[in-house]
């Protein structure tokens, strides 16, 4: 099974500041056919389903503001909020999708410093 | 508009067993994979099992391979997961999901969860 790390387990950053989690694969989700990584970003609020933010590691959902981003390639990503905002207080998830069994990373639990 | 709507969840006791059902609309059901992630209290999420769009290949996680069946009706655009041998580690919030592609991809829906508790 590919596991998922993430880091930190938990994250306080001031309004307006950027925030960035780090997400690791025991091994490479790199697809073959496209070269793109199959790595996506979930942020679940408290008492909600998991929302996706990015897939293919860097590629936005639509209607998820600009200040989400994704970047990395392989076995390393990272999730980056540029400038948070008080409604980006949840838990962020990590998850490849490259094989089964699809695994998760623990979550990262995002707070206001 | 895609929607999963969950429902069977409930307390049962550790041994027990009990049906889950996810109802889906918006989409070409049939066409589709489905799988059940869960989330225990205060927890990560788990994948837990996947059935194909054709019912003819099925997965399940380490945890509950033996003891979970899935199945799915496209009549009715539903999918089922049956629990059995129920035990207190498998008390959880369980997601029914679909996937962006028919049988790739990343989750792209989840219902809203049905908690499924299993005490004495």
């Amino acid at each position: 099974d590919i596991v998922m790390t993430q880091s930190p387990d938990s994250l306080a950053v001031s309004l307006g500041e950027r925030a960035t989690i780090n997400c690791k694969s025991s091994q490479s989700v790199l697809h073959s056919s496209n070269n793109k990584s199959c790595l996506a970003w979930y942020q679940q609020k408290p008492g909600q389903s998991p929302k996706l933010l990015i897939y293919w590691a860097s590629t936005r959902e639509s209607g998820v503001p600009d200040r989400f981003s994704g970047s990395g390639s392989g076995t390393d990503f990272t999730l980056t909020i540029s400038s948070l905002q008080a409604e980006d207080v949840a838990v962020y998830y990590c998850h490849q999708y490259y094989t089964t069994p699809f695994t998760f990373g623990p979550g990262t639990k995002l707070g206001i410093k | 508009e895609v929607q999963l709507v969950e429902s069977g969840g409930d307390l049962v006791q550790p041994g027990g067993s009990l049906r889950l059902s996810c109802s889906a609309s918006g989409f070409t059901f049939s066409s589709y994979d489905m799988h059940w992630v869960r989330q225990a209290p205060g927890k990560g999420l788990e994948y837990v099992s996947t059935i194909s769009y054709n019912e003819f290949s099925t997965y399940f996680a380490d945890s509950v391979k033996g003891r979970f069946t899935i199945s799915r009706d496209n009549s009715k655009n539903t999918v089922y997961l049956q629990m059995s041998s129920l035990r207190v580690e498998d008390t959880a919030i369980y997601y029914c999901v679909k996937r962006w592609g028919y049988s790739s991809g990343w989750f792209d829906y989840w219902g809203q969860g049905t908690l499924v508790t299993v005490s004495s």
